[in-house]
C-alpha cells in the first residue's frame, strides 16, 4: 500500500539557519505530494503541493520538488524564523481517494 | 469565507457514552474526510465521503465507529460505545474534487473518555 516516511524529529534551528525535512513516499500510480503546517491546538494547513514529477512547489519561502526517480518530497527552507515553529507533515493523495500522511516532524526555532 | 466547522471543539465523556462529533465542510466542496490524531498513531484517515456517498471506510476503527454525509453540508461521526482508548483529536477535512486535491482542515474535536 501506499506510504510516506519522513524525517524523524524533534528538529531544533537556531533563527536564520538552513531548513531540511526529508520526505520519501511509495505510491502506485501518481500520486499527488504535500507538505501541511500544524501549529499547537490548530487542524493541518496547506504549506505547499506539487502535482507531477518535477513540479516545484513553494509558499513562505518553503520549498520541495516532486522527485519521481527518488520518490522524494523534501522540505527545505533558506531562513527559519522562529514563527515556523510548529508540527510539518508530508503527505500524499491519489484519485483512487486514499491520502497518506507523515508521522509529521516538530520544529522548533530558538531566537 | 468560513472554514470547516467541527462542533463541539472538546468533549468529556465517560466510557460507554455515545459520542457524536460534527462537521460542516466548505460551501462547494464535494470531498469530505475525517481523521483521528494521537501521540501514538499520528494522523490517521478513518473515512473519506465524494459527494455524500463514503468511498473508503477502511480506516474506521471498529464496528463502533460510524459516519454518515445525509447532504453536501453536514456530517457526523459517532462512536457509541465510547471507551478510553478512543481519546483523540478528531480532524474533519474538505476538498473540492477528489481526494488528490488540496484537504482544508477544521479546528478539531478533542475528545476525552474518562
Amino acid at each position: 500500500g501506499d506510504s510516506v516516511t519522513q524525517m524523524e524529529g524533534p528538529v531544533t534551528l537556531s533563527e536564520e539557519a538552513f531548513l531540511t525535512i526529508n520526505c520519501t513516499y511509495t505510491a502506485t500510480g501518481y500520486p499527488s505530494l504535500f507538505w501541511y503546517v500544524q501549529y499547537p491546538g490548530e487542524g493541518l494547513q496547506l504549506l505547499l503541493k506539487a502535482t507531477k514529477a518535477d513540479d516545484k512547489g513553494s509558499n513562505k519561502g518553503f520549498e520541495a520538488t516532486y522527485r519521481k526517480e527518488t520518490t522524494s518530497f523534501h522540505l527545505e527552507k533558506g531562513s527559519v524564523q522562529v514563527s515556523d515553529s510548529a508540527v510539518y507533515f508530508c503527505a500524499l493523495s491519489t484519485n483512487a481517494g486514499k491520502s497518506t500522511f507523515g508521522d509529521g516532524t516538530t520544529l522548533t526555532v530558538k531566537p | 469565507d468560513a472554514g470547516v466547522i467541527q462542533s463541539p471543539r472538546h468533549e468529556v465523556t465517560e466510557m460507554g457514552q455515545e459520542v457524536t462529533l460534527r462537521c460542516k465542510p466548505i460551501s462547494g466542496h464535494n470531498s469530505l474526510f475525517w481523521y483521528r490524531q494521537t501521540m501514538m498513531r499520528g494522523l490517521e484517515l478513518l473515512i473519506y465521503f465524494n459527494n455524500n456517498v463514503p468511498i473508503d471506510d477502511s480506516g474506521m476503527p471498529e464496528d463502533r465507529f460510524s459516519a454518515k454525509m445525509p447532504n453536501a453540508s453536514f456530517s457526523t461521526l459517532k462512536i457509541q460505545p465510547s471507551e478510553p482508548r478512543d481519546s483523540a483529536v478528531y480532524f474533519c477535512a474538505s476538498s473540492f474534487g477528489t481526494s488528490a486535491e488540496t484537504q482544508y482542515f477544521g479546528p478539531g474535536t478533542r475528545l476525552l473518555v474518562l
